[in-house]
This record gives structure tokens, C-alpha cells and sequence, in this order.
């Protein structure tokens, strides 16, 4: 059984960095084709990718922020952690972690609940 | 990266008649596999998107047969034969062809007349 859970603080301060943790079962991000990548969600809005990790360690990134993110992942505590730089009032969204295969059928077929991160002052 | 435009944005129904939504890629999704990696996905009120559709026409696991999904290239089309009451919600189309750039269309928001 698959499942992935985000965790991280609720309210974050502008200009802080935010760290999220996306902890997950039921699959190894050490399989070949596994990913784990990050999606957001503004209130009311669409979603947005913001990052991908793969098997292999490779990395990518939303163009219009990799300059604000990090992704990295603990394979052995099953963990990936999205930390995001400068943080501002456009950044509030629930923040969910999915797992993606690299290959066909290239599909998002697990996400977690997600956890909506507040940026105020 | 792929610009994934959605129509109706928002789209009454009524309970037992069919809804239709639409997704326009601003480029071909043909991947170099000769796949196409479309999907849709579903996100009922208060709750994480869950995956529908993939490669066009696909029906995910446990996914009623209600559901369907066709189109080629650049238009694509997601159908419910009979709306019922728990598919009230928002619907995506999205695209992995561009992997690992990956974008959704913006919403269609389906709701009960």
C-alpha cells in the first residue's frame, strides 16, 4: 500500500525559508523509475509542479523558481525534503508531494493530503 | 514549457446527464515514444487530486467506467456519461510528455445545477 504524507510548519514568515518533508511507504525512491516530485496549490487556484527527484538523484526544477528551491531525498528514511527560499505572501498554497514513474506510462498515481503553508507576517 | 489550456472553466450539470470538458495542449503531445501522456485528474472538494485518466484514454485503477477520455496531438476530451452527485469537484487535464516538465491545465470546476 502506497501512501505519502507532507509535513512542515503551518506559517511561515516573509523572506524565511521553508523546509517540507514528504514521508513515504509502500515503495523505495531507490527503484529504477521511481520519482517523487512536488506540486502546489494556491487557494482556489490551479497546480503548479515545482519539483522532481528521481531514483538516480537527478534533480529538476520549476524554471520560474529553481532559483528558490531545493529538492533532496533519504532514501533509507524514505523521505524527501523541498526547502524554498524568500518566501512571500504569493507563495501561501497547500503544498502536496506525488510519486511519478520516469517511463511509460509517466503518471502521477499516488499524492499525499497535502499541507497548506501560510506566509505572514 | 507546455501551456495546457482547459474549457468550460466552470460547467453546470445536471444529476444523470452527460458533461464534457476540454483540454488544449499549445503544442503536440506526441512523445518521441510515440505515446501520448495526457492524464486527468479529479480533485473533489477538500481533498488531493486523484488520477483518472492516463495516456488519453486510460481508465485508472478502480476509476468508474463512466469516465472516459479520447482525443490526439493537441485536443483532448474527458466525458462522464451520467453525472452523479460525488463527481462534483475539479477536474485537470496534464501533461508528462514535456517530463520532467510537467504542467496542468487551470480547471474545470464541475458542479450540480
Amino acid at each position: 500500500q502506497v501512501t505519502l504524507r507532507e509535513s512542515g510548519p503551518a506559517l511561515v514568515k516573509p523572506t524565511q525559508t521553508l523546509t517540507l518533508t514528504c514521508t513515504f511507504s509502500g515503495f523505495s525512491l531507490s527503484t529504477s523509475g521511481m520519482c517523487v516530485s512536488w506540486i502546489r496549490q494556491p487557494p482556489g487556484k490551479a497546480l503548479e509542479w515545482l519539483a522532481l527527484i528521481d531514483w538516480d538523484d537527478d534533480k529538476y526544477y520549476s524554471t520560474s523558481l529553481k532559483t528558490r528551491l531545493t529538492i533532496s531525498k533519504d532514501t533509507s528514511k524514505n523521505q524527501v525534503v523541498l526547502t524554498m527560499t524568500n518566501m512571500d505572501p504569493v507563495d501561501t498554497a497547500t503544498y502536496y508531494c506525488a510519486r511519478i514513474h520516469y517511463g511509460d506510462p509517466y503518471y502521477f498515481d499516488y499524492w499525499g493530503q497535502g499541507t497548506l503553508v501560510t506566509v505572514s507576517s | 514549457d507546455i501551456v495546457m489550456t482547459q474549457t468550460p472553466l466552470s460547467s453546470p450539470v445536471t444529476l444523470g446527464q452527460p458533461a464534457s470538458i476540454s483540454c488544449r495542449s499549445s503544442q503536440s503531445l506526441v512523445h518521441s515514444d510515440g505515446n501520448t501522456y495526457l492524464s486527468w485528474l479529479q480533485q473533489r472538494p477538500g481533498q488531493p487530486p486523484r488520477l483518472l485518466i492516463y495516456k488519453i484514454s486510460n481508465r485508472f485503477s478502480g476509476v468508474p467506467d463512466r469516465f472516459s477520455g479520447s482525443g490526439a496531438g493537441t485536443d483532448f476530451t474527458l466525458k462522464i456519461s451520467r453525472v452523479e452527485a460525488e463527481d462534483v469537484g475539479v477536474y485537470y487535464c496534464t501533461q508528462a510528455t514535456q517530463f520532467p516538465s510537467i504542467t496542468f491545465g487551470q480547471g474545470t470546476r464541475l458542479e450540480i445545477k
